[in-house]
């Protein structure tokens, strides 16, 4: 079965500093993993995704993605934080044999602080 | 995303009452999504539909049901709303690569 485990519901950086936000998955065959970020109020926008290739996966807003397969992760990353990123992230796995459907972890917020 | 719009934003009724989620898009994708959003559960999926006439079941598809009236619109319906169906439903797109999502703004209704 697949799915997808965010372990922090929450995550405190100050403004400036790097940020994780982690995620593993567990799926049959190769992964399609993606990260949306969800802002107050707002739909899910994507930031990123890996399908092949490179481990690091560059995205939208400065965000980038290391894919493990060893570890079975997917985190998400930024160099330096900032105010304006604080918001709620969804690390998500496309299912293997049902390429239609979607697997969400269950969200982390990440709070940036001046 | 103004690509994917859905209607009402915001809806409050009452138990046993029956209620229609709108959802419109002017992508051109073929596969359209409905989930809903409950606090530290992330986004389930209710049903998806691939074309007009080929409509799924997700994981939690039992209370709903769907009709997908046009490619670019995708209705979700609550035959008989129960309080534990509050909850935010997002409706989404995506092409037949299915690479990525589109999300509508959300709509968050409550069950009283």
């Amino acid at each position: 079965a697949q799915s997808v485990a965010q372990p922090e519901d929450q995550v405190n950086v100050a403004e400036g500093n790097p940020l994780t936000v982690k995620c593993t998955y567990s799926v049959s065959g190769n992964p399609y993993l993606f990260w949306y970020v969800q802002y107050p109020n707002r739909g899910l926008q994507f930031l990123l995704k890996y399908i092949t290739g490179d481990n690091l996966v560059k995205g939208s807003y400065g965000f980038e993605a290391e894919f493990n397969k060893s570890q079975t992760s997917f985190h998400l990353k930024k160099p330096s934080a900032l105010v304006s990123d604080s918001a709620l992230y969804f690390c998500a796995v496309r299912g293997s044999y049902n390429f239609n459907k979607f697997y969400f972890g269950s969200g982390t917020k990440l709070n940036v602080k001046p | 995303d103004a690509d994917v719009t859905q209607t009402p934003r915001n809806r409050i009724t009452k138990t046993g009452k029956r209620i229609m989620l709108e959802c419109s898009q002017t992508k051109g994708h073929d596969r359209m999504y409905w989930y809903r959003q409950d606090p530290g559960l992330g986004l389930r999926l209710i049903y998806y539909s691939f074309d007009v006439k080929d409509i799924n079941k997700g994981e939690i598809s039992d209370g709903y049901s769907v009709s997908r009236q046009a490619q670019a619109k995708f209705s979700l319906s609550l035959e008989s709303a129960i309080p534990n169906q509050t909850a935010l439903y997002f409706c989404a797109t995506s092409d037949t690569t299915a690479l990525e999502q589109f999300f509508g703004p959300g709509t968050r209704l409550t069950v009283l």
